[in-house]
């Protein structure tokens, strides 16, 4: 079954640099998203992305986020300028076709702000 | 405001028994409704989902109940087996492209 993957597993990063993490959605869906989980905490909406652009954002996604879809399968979310409050868990999912269909999550990416 | 909550963040359960997790939502404007399993380590996989028009949908031994008087939302899970074990989020969307979370419940079951 397809799945949707994210790289790195673990990323520790020194706060005040910038930070990228990757996804490979699935590849006939159309819709993107990224989520964040504090430890222990809900899973919080970051921003929703659709025909190469954001059609929604949460008012988490400040301007030291950013997201990118560079080529045909990666999908990323950038951190410019980490600070100690971005540790957490982020997620990546997609759909086929919007958020009214089943998304499909990563296993998640564990940033550690030092 | 946005909210979307568990009346528990813990549940106990006897395996072989059913279980039913309860959520609870604030905004009317909701209308489509879902239910996610997270296990540890991993990312939210979905259940099943309900839309406002309906109040009660059923799968592979699971079924969701809608509320909407009372805004509550419910899932149960029939015959619970070990590897039922988890968190169980409630989210809902408002015709937007935002999925909002609930808080969780994480469901252990007793041998």
């Amino acid at each position: 079954e397809p799945e949707v993957t994210q790289t790195p597993s673990h990323q520790v990063t020194q706060m005040g640099q910038e930070v990228i993490l990757r996804c490979v959605p699935i590849s006939n869906h159309l819709y993107f998203y990224w989520y964040r989980q504090i430890l222990g905490q809900k899973v919080e909406f970051l921003v929703s992305f659709y025909n190469n652009e954001i059609s929604e954002k949460s008012e988490i996604f400040d301007d030291q986020f950013s997201v990118e879809r560079p080529d045909g399968s990666n999908f990323t979310l950038k951190i410019r300028s980490t600070k100690l409050e971005d540790s957490a868990m982020y997620f990546c999912a997609s759909s086929l076709g919007g958020p009214r269909q089943p998304q499909h999550f990563g296993d998640g990416t564990r940033l550690s702000i030092l | 405001g946005e909210s979307v909550g568990l009346h528990l963040p813990t549940l106990s359960v006897q395996e072989g028994d059913n279980s039913i997790i309860n959520c609870a939502y604030s905004n009317s404007a909701s209308d489509y409704f879902i239910w996610y399993k997270q296990e540890s380590g991993k990312g939210p996989q979905f259940i099943i989902d309900i839309r406002s028009n309906m109040d009660k949908r059923q799968g592979q031994r699971v079924t969701v109940l809608l509320n909407k008087t009372v805004k509550h939302l419910s899932l149960q899970i029939a015959a619970t087996q070990p590897g039922d074990s988890a968190v169980y989020f409630c989210a809902e969307n408002m015709r937007n492209d935002k999925i909002i979370f609930g808080k969780g419940t994480r469901l252990h079951i007793l041998p």
